[in-house]
């Protein structure tokens, strides 16, 4: 059984980087036809897509997001990471990781997904 | 991109059906037959119950169903269960790699 668990800091300041990684297990990053994402939900609101990785490094990130998005992939790991820049209270969410197909865009497995609060 | 619009509440009484919709635009819903659909429990991940369109993940009740017209995609709970209850939340491809989700949808069973 496929499972993803999201790790990283649960407080970020203002300004700083925000950085989270997905440790896949049950199954392998490396696998063809897949993609890898992330989306974030602020409370109370909607899901957002952030962007995804293949694990060949190739990227796609949501247009609203890309100059302060950064999304790598470490196979040897099996895990894909998060860098998202210049944070601020509007990025206070839960952010979650999940696997897709590319273009279908059907995320079928998701981690529990973990808090990250902006604040000083 | 902008967001799928769907209505911000639903509801129905045990045993009804009820539909959600997703509209989006000629660009990704009109565009590409790949709509998933989303339930969301409070404090829980997403779960997937309908992809392209129309198909149910192994597991799904057949209760679930999506269907698709123009730019407005469509999920039908049929035989409403408390367990229902639920967030909704629809998504689609939306071209080069970029995917756009709806602002969700309450469900309340009566």
């Amino acid at each position: 059984q496929l499972q993803l668990q999201e790790s990283g800091p649960g407080l970020v300041k203002p300004s700083e980087t925000l950085s989270l990684t997905c440790t896949v297990s049950g199954g392998s990053i490396s696998s063809s036809n897949y993609y890898w994402g992330w989306i974030r939900q602020p409370p109370g609101k909607g899901l957002e897509w952030i962007g995804s990785i293949y694990y060949s490094g190739n990227t796609h990130y949501n247009p609203s997001l890309k100059s302060r998005v950064t999304i790598s992939v470490d196979t040897s790991k099996n895990q894909f990471s998060l860098k998202l820049s210049s944070v601020t209270a509007a990025d206070t969410a839960v952010y979650y990781c999940a696997r897709h197909r590319y273009g279908v865009c059907d995320f079928d497995y998701w981690g529990q997904g973990t808090v990250v609060t902006v604040s000083s | 991109q902008s967001a799928l619009t769907q209505p911000p509440s639903a509801s129905g009484s045990p045993g009804q059906s009820v539909t959600i919709s997703c509209t989006g635009t000629s660009s990704d819903v009109g565009y590409y037959n790949y709509v998933s659909w989303y339930q969301q429990h409070p404090g829980k991940a997403p779960k997937l119950i309908i992809y392209e369109v129309t198909k149910r993940p192994s597991g799904v009740p057949d209760r679930f169903s999506g269907s698709k017209s123009g730019n407005t995609a469509s999920l039908t709970v049929s035989g409403l269960q408390a367990e229902d209850e639920a967030d909704y939340y629809c998504n689609s491809y939306a071209g080069n790699g970029n995917v756009v989700f709806g602002a969700g949808t309450k469900l309340t069973v009566l």
